[in-house]
């Protein structure tokens, strides 16, 4: 079993607020980090797939920047909207591998 | 949306019977998936296929088996259901982990009294 560790595990911020949450994993075999959107009732959707050092990625008001060397990659919300009250799941994929190692996730309430 | 379908999506079944969950796609992807999502744990791994009649175990397999006999379709079997298999099962597929995300099911309750 690979440590993913997710945090903080849950966060309230107020609409308008800029938010971010870290993945930390085993920068050993490292191949790729993934990170999931997950509602309430609803299925994960993938965000990004990140595999290079450095990397960053972004979609809307949601980015990503990756670090392999240290094992950490943070996720960045921008002026937090309600409809972004979500769970944020980070999977790490690892050299050789066929499956994803998913985090716990960080449950993020956006209080309007 | 990726073309995936769970069924059932609800069930409710007694302690020591046999239960078949059914995850089908269309997206022809080479790689399905069979999680489990429980308060605390997140999404777990309990099977995996990787080519038709190509299984392997993930990190919560006891208790379920799994057959891939055409592309399209994953079972997950649960031989004698108990009440710690109470949960919600996500089926995913992928063609390539690196390349490509995985895309998720809508999920199956099942609930074992």
């Amino acid at each position: 079993i690979l440590n993913v560790e997710q945090s903080p595990q849950s966060l309230h911020v107020q609409e308008g607020d800029s938010t971010n949450f870290t993945c930390s994993f085993p920068s050993s075999n490292f191949y790729a980090l993934h990170w999931y959107r997950w509602e309430t009732a609803k299925s994960p959707e993938a965000l990004f797939v990140m595999t290079l050092n450095g990397d960053e990625k972004k979609k809307g008001r949601i980015s990503a920047t990756l670090n392999t060397k240290e094992g950490y990659s943070y996720l960045y919300i921008k002026g937090s909207q309600p409809e972004d009250s979500a769970t944020y799941l980070c999977a790490l994929l690892q050299t050789g591998a066929n499956n994803l190692f998913f985090g716990t996730g960080t449950r993020l309430t956006v209080i309007p | 949306d990726a073309g995936i379908t769970q069924s059932p999506r609800h069930k409710v079944t007694e302690t020591g019977t046999p239960v078949t969950l059914r995850c089908h796609q269309t997206e022809n992807h080479r790689y399905m998936y069979w999680y489990r999502q429980d308060p605390g744990h997140g999404l777990r791994l309990i099977h995996y296929s990787y080519g038709v009649k190509d299984t392997d175990k993930g990190e919560v397999s006891d208790g379920y088996s799994v057959s891939r006999s055409k592309t399209e379709d994953f079972l997950l079997t649960l031989e004698s259901a108990t009440s710690s298999q109470t949960s919600v099962y996500f089926c995913a597929i992928s063609e390539s982990l690196v390349r490509q995300e995985q895309f998720f099911g809508p999920g199956t309750r099942l609930t074992v009294l």
